[in-house]
């Protein structure tokens, strides 16, 4: 398995602001992923995070909205920019290892 | 294309089985099975490679038919701690890491 920590836990946050969510990983992975999961609903899968290039984007998202670092094979960033209250979701970062992806906690965020 | 999960709601009592079905309508790598309860992350079941196979861990197992596309979890002698929104997560047969998750199967088990 993987022990991953996400912060903020929660948060909520005025519209037109940008929240970054952290996602620590106890051991080394090559891939990260970042997904979002809003109320009621399934997950969807934002971007793969690979460390040493540029996030790769699922159709729908952006980067300029969505903004990810990947400094090193430990942690990787989400950024929430311009927010608006369609933006109120669970963001889950996720790792791979083996063939098996575990899910760090979420980040509940709430737009105002 | 994200994978149909039926049903979409089953409410057992304590001890009866239920069987959560999963299609694609793409070839694929491997189907993730995972159980999430309100308010917390998705924990990972089991995972199915592509080969048909079975598996199963205590009272949860699950099957792959690769040439229907299709996946079952069967849960045997529900136990309260089964409810939960279950989801299946299909990796495309080129296998690049992503998951797309079907829209959930809530259970809820009753004493």
């Amino acid at each position: 398995s993987a022990v991953i920590s996400q912060k903020p836990s929660r948060d909520i946050c005025q519209r037109g602001t940008s929240l970054t969510i952290q996602c620590q990983v106890d051991s080394q992975v090559t891939m990260m992923f970042w997904y979002r999961q809003q109320p009621g609903q399934s997950l969807t899968l934002i971007a793969t995070a690979n460390q040493g290039s540029e996030a790769t984007y699922e159709s729908g998202f952006v980067i300029d909205k969505f903004p990810i670092s990947r400094p090193n094979l430990t942690f990787s960033t989400l950024t929430v920019s311009n927010m608006s209250p369609e933006d109120s979701s669970i963001y889950l970062c996720s790792v791979e290892r083996g063939d098996t992806q575990y899910f760090g906690p979420g980040t509940r965020l709430t737009v105002l | 294309q994200q994978p149909v999960q039926s049903p979409q709601a089953v409410i057992l009592r304590e001890g009866e089985d239920a069987v959560i079905n999963c299609s694609s309508s793409k070839a694929l790598y491997s189907v993730h099975w995972y159980r999430q309860k309100h308010g917390e992350a998705p924990i990972f079941l089991m995972i199915l490679l592509k080969g048909g196979e079975q598996k199963g861990h205590d009272k949860i197992s699950a099957s792959f038919n690769e040439k229907k596309q299709q996946s079952s979890l069967y849960l045997t002698a529900s136990q309260l701690s089964y409810s939960g929104t279950y989801f299946c997560g299909t990796q495309p047969a080129s296998n690049t890491g992503k998951l797309i998750f079907g829209q959930g199967t809530t259970l809820q088990v009753k004493p």
